[in-house]
Protein backbone atom coordinates (compact mmCIF):
# COMPACT_ATOMS: atom_id res chain seq x y z
CA UNK A 1 0.00 0.00 0.00
CA UNK A 2 2.12 2.52 -1.41
CA UNK A 3 1.49 5.62 -0.23
CA UNK A 4 3.46 8.12 -3.05
CA UNK A 5 4.49 6.20 -6.24
CA UNK A 6 6.31 6.87 -9.27
CA UNK A 7 7.41 5.52 -11.97
CA UNK A 8 9.85 4.47 -13.28
CA UNK A 9 12.62 4.34 -10.27
CA UNK A 10 15.73 4.05 -12.88
CA UNK A 11 15.68 5.98 -16.24
CA UNK A 12 18.95 5.89 -18.64
CA UNK A 13 18.16 8.19 -21.70
CA UNK A 14 20.25 10.27 -24.62
CA UNK A 15 20.13 13.74 -24.55
CA UNK A 16 17.59 15.54 -26.77
CA UNK A 17 14.81 12.65 -25.74
CA UNK A 18 11.63 13.28 -24.08
CA UNK A 19 10.62 11.30 -21.22
CA UNK A 20 7.69 11.83 -18.33
CA UNK A 21 7.96 10.34 -14.93
CA UNK A 22 4.65 9.44 -13.64
CA UNK A 23 3.45 9.46 -9.64
CA UNK A 24 0.35 8.67 -8.50
CA UNK A 25 -0.77 9.28 -4.43
CA UNK A 26 -3.59 7.57 -2.69
CA UNK A 27 -3.45 9.41 0.97
CA UNK A 28 -6.53 11.75 -0.75
CA UNK A 29 -4.16 14.86 -0.26
CA UNK A 30 -4.82 17.96 -2.32
CA UNK A 31 -0.91 19.06 -2.68
CA UNK A 32 1.27 17.35 -5.12
CA UNK A 33 5.20 18.29 -5.73
CA UNK A 34 7.65 17.66 -7.43
CA UNK A 35 11.35 18.16 -5.92
CA UNK A 36 14.62 17.29 -7.65
CA UNK A 37 18.10 16.31 -5.77
CA UNK A 38 21.41 16.86 -7.22
CA UNK A 39 24.39 14.76 -6.54
CA UNK A 40 25.22 16.71 -2.98
CA UNK A 41 21.38 15.90 -2.23
CA UNK A 42 20.46 19.59 -2.17
CA UNK A 43 16.72 19.38 -2.04
CA UNK A 44 14.94 21.59 -4.65
CA UNK A 45 11.41 22.33 -5.52
CA UNK A 46 10.00 22.37 -8.50
CA UNK A 47 6.48 22.39 -8.73
CA UNK A 48 3.93 22.79 -6.60
CA UNK A 49 0.02 21.47 -7.51
CA UNK A 50 -3.34 22.23 -5.25
CA UNK A 51 -6.30 21.00 -6.21
CA UNK A 52 -5.30 20.45 -9.65
CA UNK A 53 -3.71 24.18 -9.97
CA UNK A 54 -0.60 25.08 -10.36
CA UNK A 55 0.84 27.48 -7.33
CA UNK A 56 4.41 27.38 -7.35
CA UNK A 57 6.75 26.92 -10.32
CA UNK A 58 10.17 27.69 -9.07
CA UNK A 59 12.71 29.15 -11.97
CA UNK A 60 13.12 25.82 -13.62
CA UNK A 61 13.80 25.70 -17.60
CA UNK A 62 10.65 25.36 -19.53
CA UNK A 63 11.26 21.87 -20.46
CA UNK A 64 9.92 20.56 -17.83
CA UNK A 65 5.85 20.62 -17.34
CA UNK A 66 3.90 19.35 -15.02
CA UNK A 67 0.57 17.45 -15.60
CA UNK A 68 -2.17 16.73 -13.48
CA UNK A 69 -4.90 14.61 -14.51
CA UNK A 70 -6.75 14.98 -11.34
CA UNK A 71 -5.36 15.40 -7.95
CA UNK A 72 -4.27 12.23 -7.06
CA UNK A 73 -1.43 11.97 -10.11
CA UNK A 74 0.99 14.69 -10.99
CA UNK A 75 3.28 13.52 -14.07
CA UNK A 76 6.53 15.20 -14.63
CA UNK A 77 7.41 15.64 -18.40
CA UNK A 78 10.67 16.70 -19.90
CA UNK A 79 11.52 17.35 -23.57
CA UNK A 80 14.64 17.64 -25.09
CA UNK A 81 16.90 16.19 -22.08
CA UNK A 82 20.16 17.61 -21.08
CA UNK A 83 23.29 16.00 -19.51
CA UNK A 84 22.26 18.56 -16.27
CA UNK A 85 18.94 17.03 -15.21
CA UNK A 86 20.41 14.01 -14.81
CA UNK A 87 19.23 13.97 -10.95
CA UNK A 88 16.42 12.03 -8.46
CA UNK A 89 13.38 13.11 -9.17
CA UNK A 90 11.12 12.69 -6.16
CA UNK A 91 6.87 13.55 -6.25
CA UNK A 92 5.47 14.36 -2.67
CA UNK A 93 2.22 15.13 -1.57
CA UNK A 94 0.70 16.78 1.61
CA UNK A 95 -2.61 17.92 2.82
CA UNK A 96 -2.88 21.77 2.76
CA UNK A 97 -5.09 22.89 5.65
CA UNK A 98 -4.91 24.74 9.36
CA UNK A 99 -4.47 21.39 11.21
CA UNK A 100 -0.57 21.99 12.60
CA UNK A 101 1.96 19.27 11.70
CA UNK A 102 0.22 17.90 8.48
CA UNK A 103 3.79 16.65 6.76
CA UNK A 104 4.58 15.98 3.40
CA UNK A 105 4.79 12.65 2.07
CA UNK A 106 7.80 11.45 -0.65
CA UNK A 107 7.62 8.75 -3.08
CA UNK A 108 10.73 6.70 -3.10
CA UNK A 109 12.50 8.68 -6.19
CA UNK A 110 13.12 8.15 -9.66
CA UNK A 111 16.87 8.39 -11.04
CA UNK A 112 17.08 9.93 -14.43
CA UNK A 113 20.71 9.77 -16.10
CA UNK A 114 21.27 11.33 -19.42
CA UNK A 115 23.54 10.36 -21.60
CA UNK B 1 12.17 34.98 3.91
CA UNK B 2 11.31 31.85 5.79
CA UNK B 3 14.36 28.86 5.88
CA UNK B 4 16.40 26.45 7.33
CA UNK B 5 19.75 26.14 8.31
CA UNK B 6 21.32 22.95 9.12
CA UNK B 7 25.07 21.65 9.73
CA UNK B 8 26.89 20.86 7.05
CA UNK B 9 28.39 17.00 6.59
CA UNK B 10 29.19 15.10 6.50
CA UNK B 11 28.95 13.26 9.64
CA UNK B 12 31.54 10.20 10.28
CA UNK B 13 31.03 8.84 14.11
CA UNK B 14 31.71 5.68 15.89
CA UNK B 15 28.72 2.98 16.67
CA UNK B 16 27.73 4.12 19.80
CA UNK B 17 28.55 7.32 20.10
CA UNK B 18 26.17 10.72 20.81
CA UNK B 19 24.95 12.46 17.80
CA UNK B 20 23.66 15.98 17.47
CA UNK B 21 22.88 17.66 14.26
CA UNK B 22 22.13 21.27 14.77
CA UNK B 23 19.01 22.87 12.98
CA UNK B 24 17.88 26.37 13.39
CA UNK B 25 14.75 28.42 11.34
CA UNK B 26 13.66 31.49 10.09
CA UNK B 27 9.78 31.83 9.77
CA UNK B 28 7.06 34.22 10.73
CA UNK B 29 4.43 32.96 12.84
CA UNK B 30 4.44 29.72 14.30
CA UNK B 31 5.91 27.03 12.34
CA UNK B 32 6.20 23.42 11.99
CA UNK B 33 9.31 21.56 12.30
CA UNK B 34 10.18 18.55 11.06
CA UNK B 35 13.41 15.91 10.43
CA UNK B 36 13.16 13.75 7.43
CA UNK B 37 15.81 10.77 6.67
CA UNK B 38 16.93 9.69 3.57
CA UNK B 39 18.38 6.36 3.71
CA UNK B 40 20.50 5.45 0.30
CA UNK B 41 18.42 4.32 -2.45
CA UNK B 42 15.26 5.46 -1.13
CA UNK B 43 12.85 8.73 -0.55
CA UNK B 44 12.30 10.97 2.49
CA UNK B 45 10.51 9.82 5.22
CA UNK B 46 9.52 11.38 8.53
CA UNK B 47 11.11 10.50 11.68
CA UNK B 48 9.47 12.94 14.33
CA UNK B 49 8.04 16.79 14.42
CA UNK B 50 6.82 19.30 16.63
CA UNK B 51 4.39 21.88 15.90
CA UNK B 52 4.77 24.48 18.72
CA UNK B 53 7.46 25.48 21.05
CA UNK B 54 8.36 23.45 24.19
CA UNK B 55 7.43 20.36 22.41
CA UNK B 56 9.87 17.22 22.13
CA UNK B 57 9.49 15.00 19.22
CA UNK B 58 10.96 11.79 19.47
CA UNK B 59 11.39 8.15 17.23
CA UNK B 60 13.55 5.58 17.11
CA UNK B 61 15.83 7.15 19.88
CA UNK B 62 16.03 10.42 18.16
CA UNK B 63 14.94 13.70 19.85
CA UNK B 64 14.91 16.87 19.01
CA UNK B 65 13.30 20.01 20.53
CA UNK B 66 11.55 22.95 19.46
CA UNK B 67 13.13 25.98 20.58
CA UNK B 68 11.47 29.12 20.02
CA UNK B 69 13.66 31.61 21.78
CA UNK B 70 16.68 30.23 20.19
CA UNK B 71 14.55 29.07 16.94
CA UNK B 72 16.37 25.94 16.92
CA UNK B 73 15.40 22.08 16.40
CA UNK B 74 18.58 20.50 16.81
CA UNK B 75 18.59 16.03 16.70
CA UNK B 76 20.26 14.08 19.12
CA UNK B 77 20.53 10.17 19.70
CA UNK B 78 22.57 8.76 22.46
CA UNK B 79 23.99 6.48 20.79
CA UNK B 80 24.23 5.57 16.89
CA UNK B 81 23.64 2.36 15.48
CA UNK B 82 25.59 1.67 12.21
CA UNK B 83 22.00 1.22 10.91
CA UNK B 84 21.96 5.06 11.06
CA UNK B 85 23.86 5.94 8.77
CA UNK B 86 21.22 8.32 5.76
CA UNK B 87 20.71 11.63 5.51
CA UNK B 88 18.92 13.94 7.55
CA UNK B 89 17.05 17.29 6.29
CA UNK B 90 15.54 19.50 8.86
CA UNK B 91 12.56 20.95 7.72
CA UNK B 92 9.28 23.21 8.60
CA UNK B 93 6.06 24.13 7.62
CA UNK B 94 5.11 27.60 7.19
CA UNK B 95 1.40 28.79 8.33
CA UNK B 96 0.64 29.68 4.81
CA UNK B 97 1.46 26.02 4.24
CA UNK B 98 4.97 25.93 2.67
CA UNK B 99 7.80 23.36 3.10
CA UNK B 100 11.32 24.80 3.35
CA UNK B 101 14.11 21.79 3.67
CA UNK B 102 17.58 22.64 4.96
CA UNK B 103 20.95 21.15 2.95
CA UNK B 104 20.81 17.31 4.72
CA UNK B 105 23.76 16.12 7.10
CA UNK B 106 24.70 12.69 5.85
CA UNK B 107 25.69 10.80 9.21
CA UNK B 108 27.87 7.60 8.46
CA UNK B 109 28.78 5.31 11.23
CA UNK B 110 31.41 3.17 11.33
CA UNK B 111 31.80 0.02 13.58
Amino acid sequence: DTAVSQTPKYLVTQMGNDKSIKCEQNLGHDTMYWYKQDSKKFLKIMFSYNNKELIINETVPNRFSPKSPDKAHLNLHINSLELGDSAVYFCASSQVGMKPGNTIYFGEGSWLTVV
Amino acid sequence: GDSVTQMEGPVTLSEEAFLTINCTYTATGYPSLFWYVQYPGEGLQLLLKATKADDKGSNKGFEATYRKETTSFHLEKGSVQVSDSAVYFCALRTTGNQFYFGTGTSLTVIP
